[in-house]
C-alpha cells in the first residue's frame, strides 16, 4: 500500500512547457517532502524539498507548491528542456527518516 | 550535494551464489543507510535500513537471511545476496543520510542472476 500517491504516471510536454506532476499523502506524521530524478539505469537525485510550513519553493527551474491542509504536493519544471526528460518521484518522510515513495511519473519533453 | 558511491554497477551471478553489494558514503559520515530494490518502470522498496554498529532492521516481507546487511562504518554498508536465484534480479540502490533528513542515492546495482 503506497503511502503517497502520484500522478500522472506519464506525461509529454513541448520544449518550453511545464510539466506538473503531483502527489498526495495520508499521514500527518510526514514533515519532509523530497523529490528525486532518476534517469534510465542510475540512482535517483535529489532535486529539490519542503518541509509543511512552506507553501512553495524554488530551486532554479523546479518549483515545489505545498497544500497542507489539502496534504497535496507538486512539482512544476519551468521552461522544461528535452534534458528534463526523467522519471520523476515525490517522496515523503517523518521521524524514522524512511522515505515513502510515490509510484513515479516519467517526463517527456519533446524538443 | 553529497556523495554516495555504489559498487559494482552491474554484476552476473550463477544461481546459488551469493553477490556483495558496496555502499560507502564519499564525503560525509552516515550513521544511517538504505537499501532499495527497484523493478523496471517501478518505484522504489525499502528492503532494510542499516545503522552503523548496529544490527540491521528489515521491512515487512524481506528475507533478512538472504540479504544481508552489514554497516560496520560510518562510511560503508555492505548488502549480500546470499544463494541468488534468477528472482533476485533486479536493480539494487542504496542511500544514505546525511544531516537532519536528506538522503542521497548511489547510482545503483544491476543485479543480473543466471
Amino acid at each position: 500500500q503506497q503511502q503517497v500517491k502520484q500522478s500522472p504516471q506519464s506525461l509529454i510536454v513541448q520544449k518550453g512547457g511545464i510539466p506538473i506532476i503531483n502527489c498526495a499523502y495520508e499521514n500527518t506524521a510526514f514533515d519532509y517532502f523530497p523529490w528525486y530524478q532518476q534517469f534510465p539505469g542510475k540512482g535517483p537525485a535529489l532535486l529539490i524539498a519542503i518541509r509543511p510550513d512552506v507553501s512553495e519553493k524554488k530551486e532554479g527551474r523546479f518549483t515545489i507548491s505545498f497544500n497542507k491542509s489539502a496534504k497535496q504536493f507538486s512539482l512544476h519544471i519551468m521552461d522544461s528542456q528535452p534534458g528534463d526528460s526523467a522519471t520523476y518521484f515525490c517522496a515523503a518522510t517523518s521521524n524514522d527518516y524512511k522515505l515513502s515513495f510515490g509510484a513515479g511519473t516519467t517526463v517527456t519533453v519533446r524538443a | 550535494g553529497a556523495v554516495v558511491s555504489q559498487h559494482p554497477s552491474w554484476v552476473i551471478c550463477k544461481s546459488g551464489t551469493s553477490v556483495k553489494i558496496e555502499c560507502r558514503s564519499l564525503d560525509f559520515q552516515a550513521t544511517t543507510m538504505f537499501w532499495y530494490r527497484q523493478f523496471p518502470k517501478q518505484s522504489l522498496m525499502l528492503m532494510a535500513t542499516s545503522n552503523e554498529g548496529s544490527k540491521a532492521t528489515y521491512e515487512q516481507g524481506v528475507e533478512k537471511d538472504k540479504f544481508l546487511i552489514n554497516h560496520a562504518s560510518l562510511t560503508l554498508s555492505t548488502l549480500t545476496v546470499t544463494s541468488a536465484h534468477p528472482e533476485d534480479s533486479s536493480f539494487y540502490i542504496c542511500s544514505a543520510r546525511r544531516g537532519p533528513v536528506a538522503a542521497f542515492f548511489g547510482q545503483g546495482t544491476r543485479l543480473t542472476v543466471v
